[in-house]
């Protein structure tokens, strides 16, 4: 059964950034049927995909459009993670953050399991 | 990119069935069966109910299910029991640059 468990700051200032780590259980961030993905929610933006790091004999990223210039998506095999830093945050960036694992195929939208969420206030 | 767009609210008495829409475009929903349903209590993380439009995972019961016509997604939930009264959001593959899309979502009461 995967797991995944978050873990980073609830509290970041504007114009900081905002630094999250998902730490995998029960699979491997090098699989190379599945991809790990940044989910935020918020009541202003409801559900928000941000990126995703995934294998396939090299890695990749993908990342929304709203947020490409600020986030970067990184694994971390040696310690069977992945991470998100989003730059330049501001009080918009405030939201729930959740790191899912997507398989079946690239950004079908098949995110099971969450992580249990993290509530990152942007305040100064 | 815009949301999807699914109902505030929905509702239905125990045992009835109640249907759930999500509309996107021929970019997103009407161009590929990669549309998945999650459920949402309160204060917890989603749960995948559905994909590919009408697929459950291991474990969902099978009064969920899914559909699609044109650009429009639906989620049904037959037999209708307190514990499904939840926030429901769909999600679908949106093309270029594998994004994804997501509903606005909908809350489902059970009278």
């Amino acid at each position: 059964q995967v797991q995944l468990q978050q873990s980073g700051p609830r509290l970041v200032k504007p114009s900081q950034t905002l630094s999250l780590t998902c730490a995998i259980s029960g699979d491997s961030v090098s699989n190379n049927i599945a991809a790990w993905n940044w989910i935020r929610q918020s009541p202003s933006r409801g559900l928000e995909w941000l990126g995703r790091t995934y294998y396939r004999s090299k890695w990749y990223n993908d990342y929304a459009l709203s947020v490409k210039s600020r986030i970067t998506v990184n694994p971390d095999t040696s310690k069977n993670q992945f991470s998100l830093q989003l730059n330049s945050v501001t009080p918009d960036d405030t939201a729930v953050y959740y790191c899912s694992r997507e398989e079946g195929g690239i950004a079908t939208g098949t995110f099971d399991p969450w992580g249990q969420g993290t509530l990152v206030t942007v305040s100064s | 990119q815009s949301a999807l767009t699914q109902p505030p609210s929905a509702s239905g008495s125990p045992g009835q069935s109640v249907t759930i829409s999500c509309t996107g475009t021929n970019r997103d929903v009407g161009g590929y069966d990669y549309v998945s349903w999650f459920q949402q209590h309160p204060g917890k993380a989603p749960k995948l109910m559905l994909y590919e439009v009408r697929k459950r995972p291991s474990g969902v019961p099978d009064r969920f299910s899914g559909s699609k016509s044109g650009n429009t997604a639906s989620l049904t939930v037959s037999g209708l029991q307190a514990e499904d009264e939840a926030d429901y959001y769909c999600s679908s593959y949106a093309g270029s640059y594998n994004l994804v899309l997501f509903g606005g979502g909908t809350k489902l009461t059970v009278l």
